[in-house]
């Protein structure tokens, strides 16, 4: 059973756009995050949500964790070609050395 | 901070041979960490929670003989794939638990290709 969906599974867009990924869950978590993997490579951690309805900034991109804490979006403003890769969330339903939940994953392609 | 590291990045070997990957986290100790394996053009599938002193964690379906992990130090985590066959070919990751919050830094990854 997968327990957090993101769509949309892929997305290709002009460099400048604006684009939304959503992670969705029936399940409350207690933190959630959210990571990009280049090929070949291991996910880099974007940033960490703890609060619902809590809103975080990096540069271009926006975070956000629903208020009952089952969801999330990531907002990119003018999407850039070296955003391309693909997102994924991930959440723990506690706090500690607790295994994470990971999203399907969207690939984000950001055409010059 | 927060740097981890996976030896070998990539591995080719022949099918009947174990292959051992290593993960070090370089700057902060880590009780646990996590091994994944992920197909192409797919999410990462957690296989198994690496405790510290402790036996490993398995995920339901994943072989705990196959995949020996063992967890040394709190630097320290080692996954071997034992007598590997093709359908063991996959892109291996490993990940290190820090912080409160359960935030995990992965490494690299380790390709394995089983001739």
């Amino acid at each position: 059973t997968q327990l957090l969906e993101q769509s949309p599974q892929f997305l290709s867009i002009q460099e400048g756009e604006n684009l939304t990924v959503y992670c969705n869950s029936s399940s409350v978590f207690s933190s959630l995050q959210w990571y990009r993997q280049e090929p070949g490579e291991g996910p880099v951690l974007l940033v960490t949500v703890v609060t619902g309805g809590e809103v975080k900034k990096l540069k271009r991109l926006t975070f956000q964790f629903g208020d009952a804490r089952k969801d999330s979006s990531l907002h990119i403003t003018a999407a850039q070609p070296g955003d391309t890769g693909l997102y994924l969330c991930a959440g723990a339903l506690n706090f500690g050395n607790e295994k994470l939940t990971f999203g399907t994953g969207t690939r984000l392609t950001i055409i010059p | 901070g927060a740097v981890v590291s996976q030896h070998p990045s990539r591995v080719i070997c022949k099918s009947g041979t174990s292959v051992k990957i290593e993960c070090r986290s370089l700057d902060f100790q880590a009780t646990t960490m996590f091994w994944y394996r992920q197909f192409p053009k797919q999410s990462l599938m957690l296989m198994a929670t690496s405790n510290e002193g402790s036996k490993a964690t398995y995920e339901q379906g994943v072989e705990k003989d196959k995949f020996l992990i063992n967890h040394a130090s709190l630097t320290l985590s080692t996954l071997t794939v034992t007598s590997a066959h093709p359908e063991d070919s996959s892109f291996y990751i490993c990940s290190a638990n820090r912080g409160s919050y359960n935030e995990q830094f992965f490494g690299p990854g380790t390709r394995l290709t089983v001739l």
